[in-house]
Formats: structure tokens, C-alpha cells, sequence
């Protein structure tokens, strides 16, 4: 199971885009990308997946680079209620989910 | 759409006492996986069910057990309760098994043993 570094935490303002970047040195061939969300007492919720290039759906976008060692989920103009905490996760097909250190989205007005 | 179904939403128990959890997948998932996410922590793995067979086990205690029933509801036994064991346990479930298949999360049930 690779393992993931993403900053502790973050601030930014309404209205701006919100980039946050995951470092996974040692992910393998077979393994995806995968963010999740998750509000307080709420259970996580599945965001966007990916394996190179980029993906884009109707939250976010997920930026990979050819060397598949990081990534960035890209949320546009955020908004409060965006404020929540973002798990990057590397998995493959045999993987339960592993929930590393997530990072905690602060939204200020 | 429907989603997972998680019940009791809340519960509290005393040490020593006992408590079952349970979930309702979405219809037509087969797989049911149970996290347990302590105050201020990530959610942490417990174990999952595929077809109603234990198909992986995390930090599961010895003192908990769960299954898998005929229709796919997931029942997470706990015994001996433990102040530290006061958390939201939550349960996912998807369709098929593997990390790859999008989980989705019910609403999680918050334990307090005191």
C-alpha cells in the first residue's frame, strides 16, 4: 500500500480555487488515485478518481503528472461549505481502504 | 438515491456491556466494509464482507465480531465495552469487492461508553 503526504491543513477564501497536492513516492503500476471528503460526523464521501493525466467531474479535477509520484485534487471557487477534511488515498484493485492523514480545508468568508 | 442505512444513530452503553451495530447497504452492493473513527482521528479499517464472507480484517479487536447476512445487511457485534472504544463506527459498502470500487458511506453510528 503506497503511502501518502498531504499538508496537515489549509485556509483559503471563498470564491478561489483550492489546490491541494499528495505526494505518493512509491505508487505502483496497478495502483489509482482516489480523494475523498469528509464533513464533521459525517462518513466520507468519494470525490473523484484517477489514474494519469487528468479527470475532471462535476466537483473537482484531479491533476496527475506523468510520473504518477503526486497529485492534486483542484476544487474552483470554493465556498464555505466546502470547509471540510480531503483524504488522498493509493490503492489498487486488492485494497481495502487505508485512510492516511487527511487535510483539514478551512474556507474563510 | 438510496444510501447506506445505519442504525442505532446513537448509542450509549457502560463498560462491560454490549452493543450491535447495524448497516443496510445500497441495494445491490454486495460488499460491506466497518471503520471506526475515534474523536479527532482518520477513520480506521475494521473489516469487510463480500457475498457475505469476511473478504479482508484491519484493527479490528478480538472482542468485536461482525457478519454478513443472506441479504446483505452487516451486523458489527461489539462485547466487554471499553471507554476507548466511544467513536462513530461507520459502514460502507460497494458494489463488488477491492479498492478500486467506489465506497459509499452511511451516516455512521456515534458510541459512547462511559
Amino acid at each position: 500500500l503506497a503511502k501518502t503526504t498531504q499538508p496537515i491543513s489549509m485556509d483559503s477564501y471563498e470564491g478561489q480555487e483550492v489546490n491541494i497536492t499528495c505526494s505518493h513516492n512509491n505508487i505502483a503500476t496497478n495502483d489509482y488515485i482516489t480523494w475523498y471528503q469528509q464533513f464533521p460526523s459525517q462518513g466520507p464521501r468519494f470525490i473523484i478518481q484517477g489514474y494519469k493525466t487528468k479527470v475532471t467531474n462535476e466537483v473537482a479535477s484531479l491533476f496527475i503528472p506523468a510520473d504518477r509520484k503526486s497529485s492534486t485534487l483542484s476544487l474552483p471557487r470554493v465556498s464555505l461549505s466546502d470547509t471540510a477534511v480531503y483524504y488522498c488515498l493509493v490503492m489498487n484493485r486488492d485494497d481495502k481502504i487505508i485512510f492516511g492523514k487527511g487535510t483539514r480545508l478551512h474556507i474563510l468568508p | 438515491a438510496a444510501g447506506v442505512i445505519q442504525s442505532p444513530r446513537h448509542l450509549i452503553k457502560e463498560k462491560r456491556e454490549t452493543a450491535t451495530l447495524k448497516c443496510y447497504p445500497i441495494p445491490r452492493h454486495d460488499t460491506v466494509y466497518w471503520y471506526q473513527q475515534g474523536p479527532g482521528q482518520d477513520p480506521q479499517f475494521l473489516i469487510s464482507f463480500y457475498e457475505k464472507m469476511q473478504s479482508d480484517k484491519g484493527s479490528i479487536p478480538d472482542r468485536f465480531s461482525a457478519q454478513q447476512f443472506s441479504d446483505y445487511h452487516s451486523e458489527l457485534n461489539m462485547s466487554s465495552l471499553e471507554l476507548g472504544d466511544s467513536a462513530l463506527y461507520f459502514c460502507a459498502s460497494s458494489l463488488g469487492r477491492g479498492g478500486m470500487e467506489t465506497q459509499y458511506f452511511g451516516p455512521g453510528t456515534r458510541l459512547l461508553v462511559l
